[in-house]
């Protein structure tokens, strides 16, 4: 079953730090370029970041660069997003996507919900 | 970044009509391979984004093909031929032109 499963969202204060994980299965996770997108009620649906297939290069949003790093593990078929110095304004639903060519993801988690609150 | 607008926010439709979600970019999707690169999502309540449209106006699996996309340039448009209950949620239109990618706000269609 061709999926992605997200987990290690949670409840965090201002300045701490949270690591999501995503399991991918189904496809040839090493092929392709995985992102993490999140979906806020104030900001709506925003990319976070990018990371190329082979784990060569990355990309950030502006506003998460120096606090958050997209990684991945071929060999274990997953993905990670390591955040630090969390903001209230990262409170969000997380998703993990798969690239579907054109820049443009074609296969979505069931998301993971962090909410960063004192 | 580029900045994708959508029209309009809320769209009451009656099933079986027709429905038409229009965006507009701050700037050309036109790559550089002269493809455009410009898709349409749609969120049902409780569901993750699913991508119904690609490189402006191609379906994906499993798409009905109901569900048409079409535009040029800056000006785009997501056609829903026949609404069902089930294109019930909200449509986004997203940039894959120039990082970081963006999305337009949003258009819910609710029963009229």
């Amino acid at each position: 079953q061709v999926q992605l499963v997200e987990s290690g969202g949670g409840v965090v204060q201002p300045g701490t730090s949270l690591r999501l994980s995503c399991a991918g299965s189904g496809f040839t996770f090493s092929h392709y370029d995985m992102q993490w997108l999140r979906h806020s009620p104030g900001k709506g649906l925003e990319w976070v970041a990018v990371i190329l297939h082979d784990g060569s290069r990355e990309y950030y949003i502006d506003s998460v660069k120096g606090r958050f790093t997209i990684s991945r593990d071929n060999s274990e078929n997953a993905l990670f997003l390591q955040m630090n110095s969390l903001r209230v304004e990262d409170t969000a639903v997380y998703y993990c996507a798969k690239d579907g060519g054109y820049s443009s993801p074609d296969l979505w988690g069931q998301g993971t919900l962090v909410t960063v609150s004192s | 970044d580029v900045v994708m607008t959508q029209s309009p926010f809320s769209l009451p439709v009656t099933l079986g009509q027709p429905a038409s979600i229009s965006c507009r970019s701050s700037q050309s999707l036109v790559y550089i391979d002269g493809n455009t690169y410009l898709s349409w999502f749609q969120q049902r309540p409780g569901q993750s984004p699913r991508r119904l449209i690609y490189k402006l106006s191609n379906r994906d699996s499993g798409v009905p093909d109901r569900f048409s996309g079409s535009g040029s340039g800056t000006d785009f448009t997501l056609k829903i031929s026949r609404v069902e209950a089930e294109d019930l949620g909200v449509y986004y239109c997203v940039q894959g032109v120039q990082w970081p990618y963006t999305f337009g706000q949003g258009t819910k269609l609710e029963i009229k």
